[in-house]
């Protein structure tokens, strides 16, 4: 199953809403989770389940969504938010567990 | 507290082999899935191998045939057997806890692979 992050980039400043989009080619149910990236830092996973904030995350970050159409939302954007931001699937059959090509939040 | 930790990178010739481990602290690496994700100068992160309980693996058509995921009860260890080598294989690759059959709730470091004559 392929997914398309959009949009590649987005410009934003402290304080403003981001809204990250992520398409699956098929169905997913809700087996989709959003990872951030920061350069030269590990992943850290920020959202699971479509919807489940990871342990310590902040509750700027949600994420909705089912089926294909998955978002992230960034409500309030802190300085320490803008990186990477990768979603990602599990397919059933074959078995593949893939990310999309990533959305860079950038000042 | 959950800990794990690569090893094993380094420089290899095209072609060549190399095998790098993941140590495990904090739960037993049998008792939980483990994965390898890889990322490679200026890409996104790739998944490349998943192993389940019951050592039921999957593989990335990328490295399917070439990457061998196990892991050694008694050592609390992953392993990523990688073959056949070759320059696209240069990354950072990260070892992972899956959860949730599917999740990478924790990461080590990462460890460097370049593949490079």
């Amino acid at each position: 199953i392929v997914l398309t992050q959009s949009p590649a980039t987005l410009s934003l400043s402290p304080g403003d809403r981001a809204t990250l989009s992520c398409r699956a080619g098929q169905s997913v149910d809700n087996s989709l989770s959003w990872y951030q990236h920061k350069p030269g830092q590990v992943p850290r996973l920020i959202i699971f389940d479509a919807s489940r904030r990871a342990t310590g995350v902040p509750a700027r970050f949600s994420g909705r969504g089912s089926g294909t159409d998955f978002t992230l939302i960034i409500d309030g954007l802190e300085p320490e938010d803008f990186a990477v931001y990768y979603c990602h699937q599990r397919s059933n059959w074959p078995r593949a567990l893939t990310f999309g090509g990533g959305t860079k939040v950038e000042i | 507290e959950v800990n794990l930790v690569e090893s094993g990178g380094g420089l290899i010739q095209p072609g060549g082999s190399l095998r790098l481990s993941c140590a495990v602290s904090g739960f037993r690496a049998t008792n939980h899935y483990k994965a390898w994700v890889r990322q490679a100068p200026g890409k996104g992160l790739e998944w490349i191998a998943v192993v389940y309980v019951g050592d039921i693996t999957y593989y990335a058509d990328s490295v399917r045939g070439r990457f061998t995921i196990s892991r050694d009860e008694s050592e609390n260890t992953v392993y990523l057997q990688m073959n056949s080598l070759r320059g696209e294989d240069t990354a950072i690759y990260y070892c992972t806890n899956v959860y949730h059959d599917y999740v990478f709730d924790y990461w080590g470091q990462g460890t460097l692979v370049t593949v490079s004559s």
